[in-house]
C-alpha cells in the first residue's frame, strides 16, 4: 500500500534534548513537508523539500533542522533551540506542480516535552 | 500578505446540513481544498475546487466559491455523527505551497 508513515507516535522530551521525527513515503513524490499544529491553531509550515538535496523554511523554522537525502525520506529534527516544542507535527507530501497539487498526509507524531 | 480565515467551532444535530465558512486572501489562488482531520490523526483531503468554478458537488459534499467576495464554503448534508472531525480550508498559493485556516470543529449531536 502506497502512503506515508512517521514514527513514533508519541514521543518524549527532555527539555534541552534534541530529537528527531522520522517521515518516510513509498508514493514517489518529489515534494515534501513539515507542519507544526497547536491546539485552535492551523498547520503552520515548517521546512519543505520540493527534491532530493534541496529544503527550504517555512514560516516557523527557528529551533528546527531538516534533511533531504533520500526521496523517501525527509526527517525533522527538533533541537534544544526551539523554545516551546511540544505539538503535534504533521509530515505530508504532493506530486509535482501541474495538477491539483493535493498534499498527502501522515498520521503525526506527538511530542511532549518534560 | 497570504491569510485564510475560518470561525472556529459549529455544533449542528444529526440529520441537519452543516456549513462552514471559510475567507481567503490571495487572489491569484488556482486551487482551493478542503481537509478533515479526525482526532489524533492526520489529515485527509475532502474534496478541492479549482478558481474558475463556482460551485462543485460530491455525494453530500457541495463546496460553493464566490471568487468577488473571496468566500468558500461547506456544506454537508445530512450530517452523521461520524462527521464530527476539524475542518481545514487551504488555498494553493502561487509559489505553490498550502496556506491553512485555523480550522473548524464540527460537533454533530444525535
Amino acid at each position: 500500500d502506497g502512503g506515508i508513515t512517521q514514527s513514533p507516535k508519541y514521543l518524549f522530551r527532555k527539555e534541552g534534548q534534541n530529537v528527531t521525527l522520522s517521515c518516510e513515503q513509498n508514493l514517489n513524490h518529489d515534494a515534501m513537508y513539515w507542519y507544526r499544529q497547536d491546539p485552535g491553531q492551523g498547520l503552520r509550515l515548517i521546512y519543505y523539500s520540493q527534491i532530493v538535496n534541496d529544503f527550504q523554511k517555512g514560516d516557523i523554522a527557528e529551533g528546527y533542522s531538516v534533511s533531504r537525502e533520500k526521496k523517501e525520506s525527509f526527517p525533522l529534527t527538533v533541537t534544544s533551540a526551539q523554545k516551546n516544542p511540544t505539538a503535534f507535527y504533521l509530515c505530508a507530501s504532493s506530486p509535482p506542480p501541474g495538477t491539483y497539487n493535493e498534499q498527502f498526509f501522515g498520521p503525526g507524531t506527538r511530542l511532549t516535552v518534560l | 500578505g497570504e491569510d485564510v480565515e475560518q470561525s472556529l467551532f459549529l455544533s449542528v444535530r444529526e440529520g441537519d446540513s452543516s456549513v462552514i465558512n471559510c475567507t481567503y486572501t490571495d487572489s491569484s489562488s488556482t486551487y482551493l481544498y478542503w481537509y478533515k482531520q479526525e482526532p489524533g490523526a492526520g489529515l485527509q483531503l475532502l474534496t478541492y475546487i479549482f478558481s474558475n468554478m463556482d460551485m462543485k458537488q460530491d455525494q453530500r459534499l457541495t463546496v460553493l466559491l464566490n471568487k468577488k467576495d473571496k468566500h468558500l464554503s461547506l456544506r454537508i448534508a445530512d450530517t452523521q455523527t461520524g462527521d464530527s472531525a476539524i475542518y481545514f480550508c487551504a488555498e494553493r498559493s502561487n509559489t505553490g505551497k498550502l496556506i491553512f485556516g485555523q480550522g473548524t470543529t464540527l460537533q454533530v449531536k444525535p
